[in-house]
């Protein structure tokens, strides 16, 4: 069974905090994802990696940086926490062959005050 | 850019009738489709994909249709039951890439 975790399901940061996001998956996938949910707005993508140190921007990567050191981990950073990044996050992974399905943690719903 | 419309936003039945929820993709090239199912508090899960090559696939009372030359996916849920009650997402993708675009979501009640 996969399992994908991530290190906070709440977390509250100042604005202009530096804010790190983990998430570790347990099967050796080659691909995460990192997505912001919004009501009304759906899942969208804000970096994803394809291998260890390879990432690429998804469509909303402003004020957001990752980190992929180890295969199982993959961080999302946001520089200078700010109110407009209060959302839920939600890490997925996926493997590069067979089944295109994504496994998705249990999210991190962060506030920014 | 690429784009995903999901109808309705929001959608109650009552218990034992069937609901349909339904997206629409731009990118003509998209030929994967999946639906997540994410209920209250919990991660989204995958209850069904559909490639392009095939124009129906079901699974006990879940069935998702697909209308390449329209570009229209359809979720059908039948006799619907109070553990259906989820947000429901849609989304289109390339094989052989990596991303996803997810539809807004359908937030579907159930009511007993």
């Amino acid at each position: 069974d996969v399992k994908v975790t991530q290190s906070s399901r709440y977390l509250v940061k100042r604005t202009g905090e530096k804010v790190f996001l983990e998430c570790v998956q347990d099967m050796d996938h080659e691909n995460m994802f990192w997505y912001r949910q919004d009501p009304g707005l759906g899942l969208r993508l804000i970096y994803f990696s394809y291998d260890v140190k390879m990432k690429e921007k998804g469509d909303i990567p402003e004020g957001y940086s990752v980190s992929r050191e180890k295969k199982e981990r993959f961080s999302l950073i946001l520089e200078s926490a700010s109110t407009n990044q209060t959302s839920m996050y939600l890490c997925a992974s996926r493997p590069p062959w067979g089944t295109y399905e994504q496994y998705f943690g249990p999210g991190t719903r962060l506030t920014v005050t | 850019g690429e784009n995903v419309e999901q109808h309705p936003s929001t959608l109650s039945v009552q218990e034992g009738d069937s609901a349909v929820i339904k997206c629409t993709y731009s990118d003509s090239a998209s030929n994967y489709f999946p639906w997540y199912k994410q209920e209250l508090g919990k991660r989204p899960q995958l209850i069904i994909d559909i490639r392009s090559n095939v124009g129906e696939k079901k699974d006990q009372r879940i069935a998702v249709t697909l209308n390449k030359t329209a570009k229209h996916f359809s979720l059908h849920i039948t006799e619907t039951q109070p553990e259906d009650s989820a947000v429901y997402f849609c989304a289109a993708s390339i094989i052989g890439t990596y991303k996803y675009i997810f539809g807004t979501g359908t937030r579907l009640k159930v009511l007993a």
